[in-house]
């Protein structure tokens, strides 16, 4: 059970392109959904909370208008990065909670991550 | 702000060798939570503590929570290479709070 999936695992585009990642939680229903960047050999950095039905919260320093995050569904949330340039590719990966889950510890379960390569 | 800090950052080690990695925090947790995580792939979950003093085991791995719920540790007995990766601990309410990692190698 918790699984989570994304989906590209792996995307390489042209500057100045948009690239949309999703990421779907397969066996549970996840109100809300999170979306976090990754540099290399360093920690997860959050960019976002996603939240069924309503706006996207996101951290300080992540510009909502490059990032853009869409929780249409309590299994499926997008996140699209608009006008990818460069310093835009990293390892990015969403986790989701479970909204039914009755422990209460706050797990998030994660992704397998998507890698984006801004040419 | 919640902050954790994990250490140590780097451990090479040879097979069969025994290790512990460090958690702590000034910050009072509810809970935390140990992640692995290895080369392009995500987090995945080892183990949530819950309870100040709690000690759990997951085969050769055993955490602990500390008693004020302020610290944890991962203790890993006869390390082997498939224990290689990096291990994250994380904790908080809605938002997780993660530490910046202990990258673990594990040579034959």
């Amino acid at each position: 059970g918790a699984v989570v999936s994304q989906h590209p695992s792996w995307v390489i585009c042209k500057s100045g392109t948009s690239v949309k990642i999703e990421c779907r939680s397969l066996d549970f229903q996840a109100t809300t959904m999170f979306w976090y960047r990754q540099f290399p050999k360093q920690s997860l950095m959050l960019m976002a909370t996603s939240n069924e039905g309503s706006k996207a919260t996101y951290e300080q320093g992540v510009e909502k208008d490059k990032f853009l995050i869409n929780h249409a569904s309590l299994t499926l949330s997008t996140l699209t990065v608009t006008s990818a340039h460069p310093e835009d590719s990293s390892f990015y990966i969403c986790s989701a909670r479970d909204s039914f889950r009755t422990s209460g510890y706050n797990e998030q379960f994660f992704g397998p991550g998507t890698r984006l390569t801004v040419l | 702000t919640q902050l954790l800090e994990q250490s140590p950052q780097f451990l090479s080690i040879q097979e069969g060798e025994n290790l512990t990695v460090y958690c702590n925090s000034s910050s009072v947790f509810s809970s935390l939570q140990w992640y692995r995580q290895e080369p392009g792939e995500g987090p995945v979950l080892l183990v949530t503590v819950v309870t100040g003093g709690e000690v759990k085991k997951l085969k050769r791995l055993t955490f602990q929570f500390g008693d004020a719920r302020k610290d944890s540790s991962l203790h890993i007995t006869a390390a082997q290479p498939g224990d290689t990766g990096l291990y994250l601990c994380a904790g908080g309410g809605q938002k997780l709070v993660f530490g910046q990692g202990t990258r673990l190698t594990i040579n034959p």
